[in-house]
């Protein structure tokens, strides 16, 4: 079975621009998570989504949205990017079902770097 | 919000010793998950635990579910080099989907 994939691996971008990151759970995983990961902050909850809807959200700005499609796949955008938004972007997916359900996997991620 | 505290930030050991790190939180959970990272990959999932008490082997690593719900804690055993890493621990309420994470243990095993 695939894990889960995220594309781009590396993106760099300049300040003011905008950025979509792209996820694939784990065939038959409905539920995607994203994250973000810095040295300072560690692993950060940005939001999840279940069946095209966003179930949970952090406590991140506006500026940084997301969806998901009938197949699952997530997307995440990022507007207007600033210096600090420089991080490890993850994506996670579970089954959201049954006692496994909650346990999570995590893709590569993306590097996003901002200029 | 939830807070994790994973202790200790870093060890340093031998080759063939045995490690234990634990994380604390402030509120319940109601899923306990134990990752591995390594440099440029993504969290790998190694232990998870579901109810109070709950002790479960994978290898030889060790993790145990507190009876209070609010703590975890991970052993290793034998350790070889390629353990090192980044070790996280996660809690989950009641969602599947939202895991709070401790801010990682980095091992690093001398030969």
């Amino acid at each position: 079975k695939a894990g889960v994939t995220q594309t781009p691996r590396y993106l760099i971008k300049t300040r003011g621009q905008q950025v979509t990151l792209s996820c694939s759970p784990i065939s038959g995983h409905r539920s995607v998570s994203w994250y973000q990961q810095t040295p300072g902050q560690g692993l950060q909850f940005l939001f999840e989504y279940f069946s095209e809807t966003q179930r949970n959200k952090g406590n991140f700005p506006g500026r940084f949205s997301g969806r998901q499609f009938s197949n699952s796949r997530s997307e995440m955008n990022v507007s207007t990017l600033e210096l600090g938004d420089s991080a490890l972007y993850l994506c996670a997916s579970s089954l959201a079902r049954g006692t496994a359900g909650n346990e999570q996997f995590f893709g590569p991620g993306t590097r996003l770097t901002v200029l | 919000g939830q807070q994790l505290n994973q202790s200790p930030q870093s060890m340093f050991i031998q080759e063939g010793e045995d490690v234990s790190m634990n994380c604390t939180s402030s509120s319940i959970f109601n899923t306990w998950l134990w990752y591995k990272q390594e440099p440029g990959e993504g969290p790998v999932l190694l232990i998870a635990l579901y109810k109070a008490g709950e002790l479960t082997s994978n290898g030889r690593l060790t993790a145990q579910f507190g009876i209070t719900r609010k703590d975890s804690f991970l052993n290793i055993s034998a350790s070889i080099p390629s353990d090192v890493g980044i070790y996280f621990c996660a809690g989950q309420p009641t969602n599947a989907g939202k895991s709070t994470f401790g801010d990682g243990t980095t091992l690093t095993v001398k030969p």
